[in-house]
């Protein structure tokens, strides 16, 4: 168990729909990364917070956005969804920076029909 | 230049044999190499990893070596065991931003 808690586990929606991924870092880790990873796109960096503020951003689309919290915890927002949205978001934390070690949470699956 | 090349996409291996898996990379500033192990249903999870300053680090069977004028770096398991099928993940960091390569799934044969 990496100690990071993902939810849900699963979402079903419909395209043009909007829904929220939830965190819980690792007890003590302050930085929160968020991945997708998608059959042929593999394990795609969206973006990191540390200690509540955005520190790097990857290949996030403007339809998605994410916030951390003041406990730590931390939301990803997709919206507009499009059929390709579909995939495995993972949620990872580490104690500082990205050559701290990351700990992956099992990931949210989420289907657009 | 923030590109990750992992090469093979798949690797089927006999129980007992050695599994090698090679990236490389472009960008020079990337400073910390690790290696992620991922199993069906569950998130990647860190394996072993490495820096710029050694040429290999090895834990138990698995053991990275590190060149860093060909801007290459491997993954070898040896003596590799069905327990061992799982998707590997190379990845490489800068600026506190990791970059994936594109996974190799491996299957061990018992």
């Amino acid at each position: 168990d990496s100690g990071v808690t993902q939810t849900p586990k699963h979402l079903i929606t419909a395209t043009g729909q909007r829904v929220t991924l939830r965190c819980s870092p690792r007890s003590g880790d302050l930085s929160v990364y968020w991945y997708q990873q998608s059959l042929d796109q593999g394990l795609q960096f969206l973006i990191q917070y540390y200690n509540g503020e955005e520190r790097a951003k990857g290949n996030i689309l403007e339809r998605f956005s994410a916030q951390q919290f003041p406990d730590l915890h931390s939301e990803l927002n997709l919206s507009s969804l499009e059929l390709g949205d579909s995939a495995l978001y993972f949620c990872a934390s580490s104690l500082h920076a990205a050559d701290s070690p990351l700990h992956f949470g099992n990931g949210t699956r989420l289907t657009v029909t | 230049q923030q590109q990750v090349k992992q090469s093979p996409q798949s690797l089927i291996v006999q129980k007992g044999g050695i599994s090698i898996i090679n990236c490389a990379y472009e960008n020079t500033a990337f400073d910390y190499f690790p290696w992620y192990q991922q199993f069906p249903g569950k998130g990647p999870a860190l394996l072993i990893a490495i820096r710029p300053d050694v040429s290999e680090k090895k834990e138990g069977r698995f053991t990275i070596s590190f060149n860093k004028s060909a801007k290459q770096f491997s993954l070898h398991i040896m003596d590799s065991q069905p327990g061992d099928s799982a998707t590997y993940f190379c990845a490489a960091s800068s600026a506190r931003q990791l970059t994936f390569g594109s996974g190799t799934q491996l299957t061990v044969l018992p």
